[in-house]
C-alpha cells in the first residue's frame, strides 16, 4: 500500500497569512492525489484533485502543486473559514485508498 | 443538492453486528460508485469499502475484509455496509462517499454514523 505523510500535523496561521502544507507519498503517484477539506464538527469535503485541479465552488485563494512524490496545498490570504483539517489522498493505486495523517490549521 | 444521509450506527459490543445504512439524493445514485469511510475519534481518516455503480465491482480494506460487507439497492437509492464480529478498533464515525462520475476522488460525503464498540 501506498503510504502517504504529511506535515506539519498541526499549523497556527494569521489572518492573511500564506499557508502550505505538504503531503509525501511513499512512491511516485503521478499526481494522482486529492486533499479534503473537513471543518470542525462536519464531514470532509473535496478540495482539490489531479494535485492542482479545484472542485466546484472551491475558492480561488487554494492551489495545489507537485508531482512525483511531493505535494502541497497552498492557501493563499488566510480566512477565519479555512480553519480546518485537512488531508491529503492518494488514488494511483487502489484499493486501498490511502490518505494523509491530517494537518490541524489554526488561527494564531 | 447532493444529500447523503447515514444511519444506523450506536453502541455495540464487542463480537457483535451491526448494519448502517445511506440513503442518497439529489442525483442518479445507480451511476456512482460508492464509499464507507471511517473516522476514529480524533484521527485521520480510512477508506473501508468501495463498490461499484452495478455492484460488480466490491472491495474491501485489510482491517475489515471478511468481517464487513458493503451492498446496495439501487431501487432504493440505498448504500449498506452490514458490520460482524466488531472490535473496540470499529469505533469511529463512517461516512459514505459518493466516487467521483469520471474519477476516483471522493466528491460528496454524509454527516456520518457514530460507531461505539464497547463492552
Amino acid at each position: 500500500d501506498i503510504q502517504m505523510t504529511q506535515s506539519p500535523a498541526s499549523l497556527s496561521a494569521s489572518l492573511g497569512e500564506t499557508v502550505t502544507i505538504e503531503c509525501r507519498a511513499s512512491e511516485d503517484i503521478y499526481s494522482n492525489l486529492a486533499w479534503y477539506q473537513q471543518k470542525p464538527g462536519n464531514s470532509p469535503q473535496l478540495l482539490i484533485y489531479d494535485a492542482n485541479s479545484l472542485a466546484d465552488g472551491v475558492p480561488s485563494r487554494f492551489s495545489g502543486s507537485g508531482s512525483g512524490t511531493q505535494y502541497s496545498l497552498k492557501i493563499n490570504s488566510l480566512q477565519s473559514e479555512d480553519v480546518a483539517s485537512y488531508f491529503c489522498q492518494q488514488y494511483n493505486n487502489y484499493p486501498p485508498w490511502t490518505f494523509g495523517g491530517g494537518t490541524k490549521l489554526e488561527l494564531k | 443538492e447532493v444529500q447523503l444521509v447515514e444511519s444506523g450506527g450506536g453502541l455495540v459490543q464487542p463480537g457483535r453486528s451491526l448494519k448502517l445504512s445511506c440513503v442518497a439524493s439529489g442525483f442518479t445514485f445507480s451511476n456512482y460508485g460508492m464509499n464507507w469511510i471511517r473516522q476514529a475519534p480524533g484521527k485521520g481518516l480510512e477508506w473501508v469499502a468501495y463498490i461499484s455503480s452495478g455492484s460488480s465491482y466490491i472491495y474491501y480494506a485489510e482491517t475489515v475484509k471478511g468481517r464487513f460487507t458493503i451492498s446496495r439497492d439501487n431501487a432504493k437509492n440505498t448504500l449498506y455496509l452490514q458490520m460482524t464480529s466488531l472490535r473496540s478498533e470499529d469505533t469511529a464515525l463512517y461516512y459514505c462517499a459518493r466516487r467521483q462520475y469520471y474519477g476516483p476522488v471522493m466528491d460528496a460525503w454524509g454527516q456520518g454514523a457514530s460507531v461505539t464498540v464497547s463492552s
